[in-house]
């Protein structure tokens, strides 16, 4: 592994089924986030973490839940898809400091039907 | 909150530069980034301000004005490979980015 990945690279699933999207990074980054990028919107922040046992809520969270047991997972759950979630969604972490820029995985492309 | 504003689009010519503006509203700041991400690719990260003045590295430079809420990333030289969007992002007290939608360019052989 380098850097970071993410699976699955796409999905199409049914509204109403429960989903995890995975998120592993190699750089011992204190923080983690997950994004979604709809078109016209940009990335928008859904919920982050500082640091391993720790989770907050970004700008969209309602739908999604985040937890981080240990430094290098982050996993994203929609406990009950609905097709306005539909987007392509970005994990990303950072070392937390001052300079430290956000690096991107590669990202997953969710379709809820 | 953070209120981010750039550019759509533009398009420019192979070898021109082109300037993308962007201006943000906020409650807290920490820093300024800038980004590019190909079609169908993830965002790569470009430059950071943290201080007002310009930061160059090699073909890009970017700018920033606390004081006026701005920052611009300057493209010189441009490439076929630059056709790309860039975005601008603040970062708060908190250490979390907020974008803006991203300007896409096109440059044009």
């Amino acid at each position: 592994i380098a850097g970071i990945t993410q699976a699955p690279t796409s999905q199409i699933l049914a509204a109403g089924r429960r989903m995890t999207l995975r998120c592993t990074q190699d750089m011992r980054h204190n923080a983690m986030y997950w994004y979604r990028q709809d078109l016209g919107l940009g990335l928008r922040l859904i919920h982050y973490s500082n640091t391993a046992g720790t989770t907050g809520k970004g700008e969209v969270p309602d739908g999604y839940s985040v937890s981080r047991a240990n430094t290098d997972d982050f996993p994203l759950t929609l406990a009950s898809a609905v097709p306005s979630q539909t987007s392509v969604y970005f994990c990303a972490s950072s070392d937390g400091t001052s300079g430290g820029e956000q690096f991107f995985g590669p990202g997953t492309r969710l379709t809820v039907l | 909150g953070q209120n981010i504003d750039q550019p759509t689009e533009m398009t420019a010519t192979e070898g021109a530069i082109v300037q993308i503006n962007c201006t943000y509203q906020t409650s807290g700041f920490n820093g300024l980034f800038w980004y590019q991400q190909h079609a169908g690719e993830a965002p790569t990260f470009l430059s950071y301000n943290v201080l007002d003045g310009l930061e160059e590295k090699g073909r890009f430079s970017s700018f920033l004005s606390r004081s006026k809420g701005y920052s611009y990333l300057l493209l010189k030289e441009l490439q076929m490979k630059d056709s790309a969007s860039y975005l601008c992002a603040v970062r708060d007290g908190d250490y979390k980015l907020s974008f803006g939608a991203g300007t896409t360019v096109t440059v044009r052989a």
